[in-house]
């Protein structure tokens, strides 16, 4: 069974501190790996999409690793601001239209 | 890129009916998926509906209980049957990107969150 970890489930930092999650994915037929952030009534959004071993991508104040070989990615947020506050998903393709969710971090950022 | 209207937002329903939920995106799209998240859970594909053809369920997922339809490349909706407590979640509704040659992330409705009494 294929299995996609998030961790930590949930954190509370203040704002303009900086923190970072991770997500842990099978390393074996691994196709790509997605970051998703999602606000609370709206739609999940995606943040990024990895597919080389080594990649790193940024957006604005949000960047993302990857390592398929151990079967990880972190993704950062500098200077958290309280609309980060969300939460996100990782999400693992070995290719196919299926993707394996992870439970996800809830971020709540405290002005 | 896609944009996917779905509705309801949210819904409160007594045990045993049934609920349908509706997508519509403004791209013609050859598969739509329909997800479900339960409190604590991670989002799990429930089915793949394709335009002109029955869906296509996961494990532990079966028509007779989440009947889909799939009328054109653009709609699709979702039936939540015989509804009990257990089916309280958020249902999404998602697209590949319909961008070929792109990143093929997917879009997603902004859910229907479901309480189930």
């Amino acid at each position: 069974i294929l299995n996609v970890e998030q961790s930590p489930q949930s954190l509370h930092v203040q704002e303009g501190d900086s923190t970072n999650f991770t997500c842990s994915f099978p390393s074996s037929n691994f196709y790509a790996l997605h970051w998703y952030r999602w606000e609370t009534a709206k739609s999940p959004e995606a943040l990024f999409v990895m597919t080389l071993n080594g990649d790193e991508k940024k957006k604005g104040r949000i960047s993302a690793t990857l390592n398929t070989k151990e079967g990880y990615s972190y993704l950062y947020i500098k200077g958290s601001q309280p609309e980060d506050s969300a939460t996100y998903l990782c999400a693992f393709t070995s290719g196919t239209y299926k993707y394996i969710f992870g439970t996800g971090t809830r971020l709540k950022v405290l002005a | 890129s896609a944009v996917i209207s779905q509705k309801p937002s949210r819904d409160i329903c007594q045990r045993g009916t049934s609920l349908t939920i509706q997508c519509q995106v403004d791209s013609q799209v050859t598969m739509m998926f329909w997800y479900r998240q339960q409190p604590g859970q991670s989002l799990t594909l429930i089915a793949t509906a394709n335009q002109g053809s029955e869906a296509t369920y996961e494990s532990g997922f079966v028509i007779d209980k989440f009947p889909i339809s799939r009328p054109n490349l653009t709609f699709s909706t979702l039936t939540v049957s015989n509804m009990s407590p257990e089916d309280s979640s958020i249902y999404l509704c998602s697209v590949e990107d319909p961008v070929k040659g792109s990143n093929e992330k997917l879009f997603f409705g902004s859910g229907t969150q479901l309480s189930v009494l």
